[in-house]
């Protein structure tokens, strides 16, 4: 299994406190990918990396950023949680354009 | 943007049958990749399949690019092969887009 870890694996958070999630790989691939999955929606991609401090944006960007300061480290951030950001969080790394690997999730409830 | 789409949305069969899952895209495509989604909630990586047709074991996918579909086949169905299939196809600005997935329950 590629080596990805997510954290925290679990949160429960209030409306409009900052939220931070981690990805973390020990692969050294370049590519790493922040996704959140809800019912009804499949996997949506909301930022992605192409490298140390090169980001871009995915589909369902509004409300988070990310940072890249470390080849290994993704981070995700909620600048103001809400509910509609409920969701299970995943983290993906490839080493082009190619095959993913996920880690292991992080499930987010904001009350 | 492209429109990715899987069918059927669900399944059931008896264990040791076959099955066909469908993937259609809209336009075309850089990479395809298919995906297993466990009942404890992991993905796992099946196949990367922009064309062509590959092989592991008791599944197998098939990519026709110029046609915008990829199908994946799964012989002799077994309990552990239960969860939701996700195709996913990467645009060419280099977008992901997930299908919403078929999921599959084999009973014992």
């Amino acid at each position: 299994d590629a080596g990805i870890t997510q954290s925290p694996r679990h949160k429960v958070t209030e409306t409009g406190t900052p939220v931070t999630l981690r990805c973390h790989q020990t692969e050294n691939h370049r590519y790493m990918y922040w996704y959140r999955q809800d019912p009804g929606h499949g996997l949506r991609l909301i930022h992605y990396s192409y490298g140390v401090k090169d980001t871009d944006k995915g589909e369902v960007s509004d409300g988070y950023s990310v940072s890249r300061s470390k080849t290994e480290d993704f981070l995700l951030t909620l600048e103001s949680a809400t509910s509609s950001q409920t969701s299970v969080y995943f983290c993906a790394i490839s080493e082009s354009r190619g095959t993913q690997y996920f880690g292991p999730g992080t499930r987010l409830l904001v009350l | 943007g492209i429109q990715v789409e899987q069918s059927p949305p669900d399944l059931i069969l008896q264990e040791g049958a076959n099955s066909t899952l469908r993937c259609n895209f809209s336009d075309s495509v850089n990479n395809l990749q298919w995906f297993h989604q466990n009942p404890w909630g992991q993905l796992i990586n099946l196949f990367y399949i922009p064309s062509g047709t590959k092989q592991n074991g008791r599944l197998s996918a098939t990519t026709v690019a110029t046609e915008r579909y990829s199908l994946l086949y799964i012989s002799s169905s077994q309990t552990t092969d239960s969860g939701v299939y996700f195709c996913a196809a990467m645009n060419r600005d280099d977008k992901i887009i997930f299908g919403k997935g078929t999921r599959l329950h084999i009973l014992p």
